[in-house]
């Protein structure tokens, strides 16, 4: 399978913990795209990396999250001090510069 | 930013039947519309997309249009089939090519 790949797909945490998702998009794509989906919503940007720089940021990203994408090819969000709020789909998609957007399956988070 | 409205929320039709999906955008700037369809528990798939430099483009029963002047964009679906059932979302770039703002999204229901 060489599409957008999430993992873990669901996360069930505690309230206060750190999490982490990972993301690896598609070979050669250059652009890679994270965004977050509630019940009912369509998605939602928070941020995205055209190789390994991020250039832009959502207010939606609060300084509880941090992405990274250390070496132009996978990335890294993490959520510090989760809150119920951060409940959501976390949709990862990569695209050449350009050209349409590609999405992974997704990572559940529950915060309990 | 880029502001995109959906309607109708929700969409019921027999099969065999042609469905429309509108949205209507805010940045005039905006210059690419993609559509995706999203099964439960999936990430979002690509099935149509349309640049603002054309005003319809067709894949088999799908169809896209686009009315610049009015900023707006339309989705068909002719020969709906009990498989097109999910919640399709449209998008806009504005300013941002990639960065994609999301309708609210359609339920649609095809009835055998």
């Amino acid at each position: 399978d060489t599409g957008v790949s999430q993992d873990p797909r669901h996360k069930i945490t505690k309230r206060g913990q750190n999490v982490t998702f990972r993301c690896d998009p598609i070979s050669e794509h250059n652009r890679l795209y994270w965004y977050r989906q509630t019940l009912g919503q369509g998605p939602e940007f928070l941020t995205y990396f055209q190789n390994e720089a991020q250039l832009e940021k959502s207010r939606l990203l609060s300084d509880r999250f941090s992405a990274e994408r250390p070496k132009g090819s996978f990335s890294t969000l993490e959520i510090q001090r989760t809150e119920q709020g951060d409940s959501a789909m976390y949709l990862c998609a990569s695209s050449l510069v350009g050209i349409e957007a590609f999405f992974g399956q997704g990572t559940r988070l529950t915060v309990v | 930013g880029e502001n995109v409205e959906q309607h109708p929320s929700t969409l019921s039709v027999q099969e065999g039947d042609s469905a429309v999906i509108k949205c209507t955008y805010s940045d005039s700037a905006s210059n690419y519309f993609p559509w995706y369809k999203q099964e439960l528990g999936k990430g979002p798939q690509l099935i149509i997309d349309i640049r603002s430099n054309v005003g319809e483009k067709k894949d088999q029963r799908i169809a896209v249009t686009l009315n610049k002047t009015a900023k707006h964009f339309s989705l068909h679906i002719t020969e709906t089939q009990p498989e097109d059932s999910a919640v399709y979302f449209c998008a806009g770039t504005g300013t941002s090519y990639g960065k994609l703002t999301f309708g609210q999204g359609t339920i649609l229901t095809v009835h055998p």
